[in-house]
């Protein structure tokens, strides 16, 4: 069981706004940054939000974050089909003193 | 441009060792931290172990505790993850990822397979 919950699956259609969330505790969101990650099909994962709502150079504005408490949330605007993949929330866990990633989401484009 | 390119994956048998490489350019690697995070077939991302700029501070799931020894040659910009008393559990695709300071991995290698299986 990941210390992140994810729900398993999304899906929206073409042009649509979609949201992912990813809940956790005071030990790791609660008190420390989120970052969101998209993983295409058989490639390694790509960076798409630090810092709970910033995005890397490159990375399009339809692709936001917000956090809240123990809670944060990925939002994709104007989806398309080249969207489909499986996205993962992380943070640093301070109990844990380690790394800790959602169990991922998996978004279908209809 | 940023590079991270693993090797040493393979097959091993349960109990055996296996020694990952991944080789940095495109960046100052002694300035920073970096990770290595797996991925079981079909399955999550899972943190296996960090390490700081200069070797002094590093971290280990508790999966892989005891077991997994990270290490880095800045001279050399490369960075190692020494696989002791391997698993079926231990097969996954593993990655190299640096570290955005404070935010966790920014940019990620390939990925290199390791199997157990006898």
């Amino acid at each position: 069981q990941s210390v992140l919950t994810q729900p398993p699956s999304v899906s929206a259609a073409p042009g649509q706004k979609v949201t992912i969330s990813c809940s956790g505790s005071s030990s790791n969101i609660g008190n420390n940054y989120v970052s969101w990650y998209q993983q295409l099909p058989g490639t390694a994962p790509k960076l798409l939000i630090y810092d709970n709502n910033k995005r890397p150079s490159g990375i399009p504005d339809r692709f936001s974050g917000s956090k809240s408490g123990t809670s944060a949330t990925l939002g994709i605007t104007g989806l398309q089909t080249g969207d489909e993949a499986d996205y993962y929330c992380g943070t640093w866990d301070s109990s844990l003193s380690a790394r800790v990633f959602g169990g991922g989401t998996k978004l279908t484009v209809l | 441009e940023v590079q991270l390119v693993e090797s040493g994956g393979g097959l091993v048998q349960p109990g055996g060792s296996l020694r990952l490489s991944c080789a940095a350019s495109g960046f100052t690697f002694s300035s920073y931290e970096m990770n290595w995070v797996r991925q079981a077939p079909g399955k999550g991302l899972e943190w296996v172990s960090y390490i700081s700029s200069s070797g002094s501070t590093i971290y280990y799931a508790d999966s892989v505790k005891g077991r997994f020894t990270i290490s880095r040659d800045n001279a050399k910009n490369s960075l190692y993850l020494q696989m002791n008393s391997l698993r079926a559990e231990d097969t996954a695709v593993y990655y190299c990822a640096r570290e955005f300071p404070s935010y966790g991995p920014d940019y990620w290698g390939q990925g290199t397979l390791v199997t157990v299986s006898s």
